[in-house]
């Protein structure tokens, strides 16, 4: 089974601190994404990478970075934390395909960022 | 405009019984998919059904059926004889041709199982 791993699931920060939530998947899939999670606006799509080293900005790009080294790894970046980004983040993963058929994304368990 | 609407926060279902979550989209491209996921208390997403745009027959998996009505563009979610376990949020979600691998994603729908 794909897996795909989020550092950690809970984090608590203060408003202006550097945050590092990282991502790393285990099946060679090409595509990454960072999604928000926030009740009643379901997920919204931060940021995604087709490849290494390739960013594509998604829906909520605004005060959040991005980093991919690696194949599998994607890094989400806040530059400076504020109470407003104090979210469920998501990351996600999958392959690169004809769009017939599934192209299921692999979710990671998440990441509950606080920020005081 | 939203892409997905999920028009149902919660809801609740007595155990045992069949329960439909609606889904409406909005798309003008000819091309798509569209998916359900599952997220229980534990918050990991977990792919449920997914039909396509051109699949004459409704997907089904198990207890779970994709009521897909493309005229009035819904993709409405069945599940039949709900258990406890399906207690979660459900999350309807569209993948359209020109979006490449991306999917959007509607408000989602929390799901209660009485006992």
């Amino acid at each position: 089974d794909v897996k795909v791993t989020q550092s950690s699931r809970y984090l608590v920060k203060r408003t202006g601190e550097k945050v590092f939530l990282e991502c790393v998947q285990d099946m060679d899939h090409e595509n990454m994404f960072w999604y928000r999670q926030d009740p009643g606006l379901g997920l919204r799509l931060i940021y995604f990478s087709y490849d290494v080293k390739m960013k594509e900005k998604g829906d909520i790009p605004e005060g959040y970075s991005v980093s991919r080294e690696k194949k599998e790894r994607f890094s989400l970046i806040l530059e400076s934390a504020s109470t407003n980004q104090t979210s469920m983040y998501l990351c996600a993963s999958n392959p690169t395909a004809r769009m017939s058929g599934a192209n299921v994304l692999t979710f990671g368990a998440g990441s509950r960022l606080t920020v005081l | 405009a939203q892409k997905i609407t999920q028009t149902q926060p919660g809801m609740f279902v007595q155990e045992k019984e069949a329960v439909t979550l609606d889904c409406t989209y909005d798309t003008s491209d000819p091309s798509y998919g569209l998916f359900w996921y599952k997220q229980p208390s534990s918050g990991e997403m977990i792919f449920l059904i997914y039909q396509g745009s051109y699949d004459q027959q409704n997907a089904t998996e198990g207890r779970y059926s994709l009521n897909f009505q493309k005229a009035r563009k819904s993709a409405n979610l069945v599940i039949s004889a709900s258990q406890l376990g399906d207690s979660a949020m459900y999350f309807c979600a569209m993948r359209e041709n020109n979006a490449g691998n991306m999917l959007t994603f509607g408000g989602g729908t929390r799901l209660m199982v009485k006992p």
